[in-house]
C-alpha cells in the first residue's frame, strides 16, 4: 500500500522556470492538500481540494496554482518559479472532514 | 496571522523524564485537535488527536490534555525515548475543512 507517493524528491529551478508537482494517493481519499515547510515557520497551506474537481486557496495561495482532475491526483503548479519558492512541499489526503492526514514524504525544491 | 500558537521551540529532556508541549489556540470553531510527529526526511504522521468535548486522551506513552476554556492544550510523552526525538506540531481544523498547524517544536532526549 503506497499512501501518499509524490514526485520528484528532489528539484533544482531556476527563478522563473515552471515546474509541476505530483501527488498521488490510492486510499480512495476525498481531500487532498498542498503544504510548505519553512524552518521556524511550520506547514502552511498553500491549496487543498475536497474533491474531484474542485480546489480552494488556503494561507499562502500567491505564485502557485492546482489542479484536482482525477481524485486520486493532486498537481501542484509554479507558472515563474522565484527564490521565496524554495520550500519543503508537503501533499496530504483524508477520507473525511474531522479525520487526520496521511502525507506523502516531500518534494524539496531549490529555486536558484 | 497565526491561530495555533505553539511553544516551547525546541525542549531537551532526559531520557524517563516527561515532555511537555504546549498549544494555544484563538478560534473557538476548531473542532478536532491532532498532534503530528516528524522525523528528519520523513512526512509528518499522526501521532493522536482529541475532540473538544473531551478533556483527555491517552494512547501508551502519549496523552494530550484539553482545555477548552482556556483554549489551551497540551501533549505530554511520559517515559521519553531517544526514539521520540523529533517535531512535532500541533494543529486545529475548523469546520471550513483546513488543517492549520503550531510552528512545531523539536524535542531531543537524551540518552
Amino acid at each position: 500500500n503506497a499512501g501518499v507517493t509524490q514526485t520528484p524528491k528532489f528539484r533544482v529551478l531556476k527563478t522563473g522556470q515552471s515546474m509541476t508537482l505530483l501527488c498521488a494517493q490510492d486510499m480512495n481519499h476525498e481531500y487532498m492538500y498542498w503544504y510548505r515547510q519553512d524552518p521556524g515557520m511550520g506547514l502552511r497551506l498553500i491549496h487543498y481540494s475536497v474533491g474531484e474537481g474542485t480546489t480552494a486557496k488556503g494561507e499562502v495561495p500567491d505564485g502557485y496554482n492546482v489542479s484536482r482532475l482525477k481524485k486520486q491526483n493532486f498537481l501542484l503548479g509554479l507558472e515563474s518559479a522565484a527564490p521565496s519558492q524554495t520550500s519543503v512541499y508537503f501533499c496530504a489526503s483524508s477520507y473525511a472532514s474531522r479525520r487526520g492526514y496521511t502525507f506523502g514524504s516531500g518534494t524539496r525544491l531549490t529555486v536558484v | 496571522q497565526q491561530q495555533v500558537k505553539q511553544s516551547p521551540q525546541s525542549l531537551i529532556v532526559q531520557k524517563g523524564g516527561i515532555s511537555i508541549i504546549n498549544c494555544a489556540y484563538e478560534n473557538t470553531a476548531f473542532d478536532y485537535f491532532p498532534w503530528y510527529q516528524q522525523f528528519p526526511g520523513k512526512g509528518p504522521a499522526l501521532l493522536i488527536a482529541i475532540r473538544p468535548d473531551v478533556s483527555e486522551k491517552k494512547e501508551g506513552r502519549f496523552t494530550i490534555s484539553f482545555n477548552k476554556s482556556a483554549k489551551q492544550f497540551s501533549l505530554h510523552i511520559m517515559d521519553s525515548q531517544p526514539g521520540d526525538s523529533a517535531t512535532y506540531f500541533c494543529a486545529a481544523r475548523g469546520r471550513d475543512d483546513k488543517i492549520i498547524f503550531g510552528k512545531g517544536t523539536r524535542l531531543h532526549i537524551l540518552p
